[in-house]
């Protein structure tokens, strides 16, 4: 059963600052998504992942996936409060299973000034 | 931009009532899910289809069943609704070699 952990689950940063939140999956695939959701809102898509050493940057964020260590990273560069929100990975399955997401139990960020 | 649209944002509904979600995208994905999303549990997988009348259960199916007559259309049906099943629906489609998952704005449901 694929397993996806994410962490921190709880990230309170400074604006400013640089952090990564690392998500990491217990089983083989080479597709990984990252999400931000708002509160009360849906799902909204950040990256898609589709292979070893895939690196995808846009504004402020970057993620990684490494599909040997099976770990994906999510870069905070200079954060900023817009960018407080709950941030998952989602990997997606192989073979049969493709198609079916596992999320991870998302990481709860909030910048303050 | 792929759109992924839930009939309705909010729904209350009485105990022992049958409830449809409906969820439309406009990208001719073959491939449509349908998760729940629960404080504590994060999001589930309930049913998934890969085209039209194929379905799959995820990994929480019981007291769901799904309906995809249409290629753009997946519908959830909680055939007799309880108050465990008050939950964020969220709807998704997409997959393929170049691009991930859209979801749909949910629909927050209310089982009194």
């Amino acid at each position: 059963e694929l397993k996806v952990e994410q962490n921190p689950l709880f990230l309170s940063m400074q604006e400013g600052k640089n952090y990564t939140i690392y998500c990491n999956y217990s089983t083989t695939s080479d597709r990984l998504y990252w999400y931000r959701q708002d509160p009360g809102k849906s799902l909204e898509s950040l990256f898609v992942l589709l292979s070893n050493g895939a690196v995808k940057q846009e504004g402020r964020l970057m993620a990684s996936l490494d599909t040997k260590a099976r770990l994906s990273t999510l870069h905070i560069t200079a954060a900023v409060h817009d960018l407080s929100a709950t941030y998952f990975c989602a990997v997606d399955g192989i073979g049969t299973s493709y198609g079916k997401l596992t999320f991870g139990q998302g990481t709860i960020l909030t910048v303050h000034p | 931009d792929v759109k992924v649209t839930q009939s309705s944002r909010y729904l209350v509904k009485r105990t022992g009532e049958k409830v449809f979600l409906e969820c439309v995208q406009d990208m001719d994905h073959e491939n449509m899910f349908w998760y729940r999303q629960d404080p504590g549990l994060g999001l589930r997988l309930i049913y998934f289809s890969y085209d039209v009348k194929m379905k799959e259960k995820g990994d929480i199916p019981e007291g769901y069943s799904v309906s995809r007559e249409k290629k753009e259309r997946f519908s959830l049906i909680l055939e007799s609704a309880s108050t465990n099943q008050t939950s964020m629906y969220l709807c998704a489609s997409g997959g393929g070699n170049n691009y991930g998952y859209t979801f749909g704005s949910g629909t927050r449901l209310t089982v009194v």
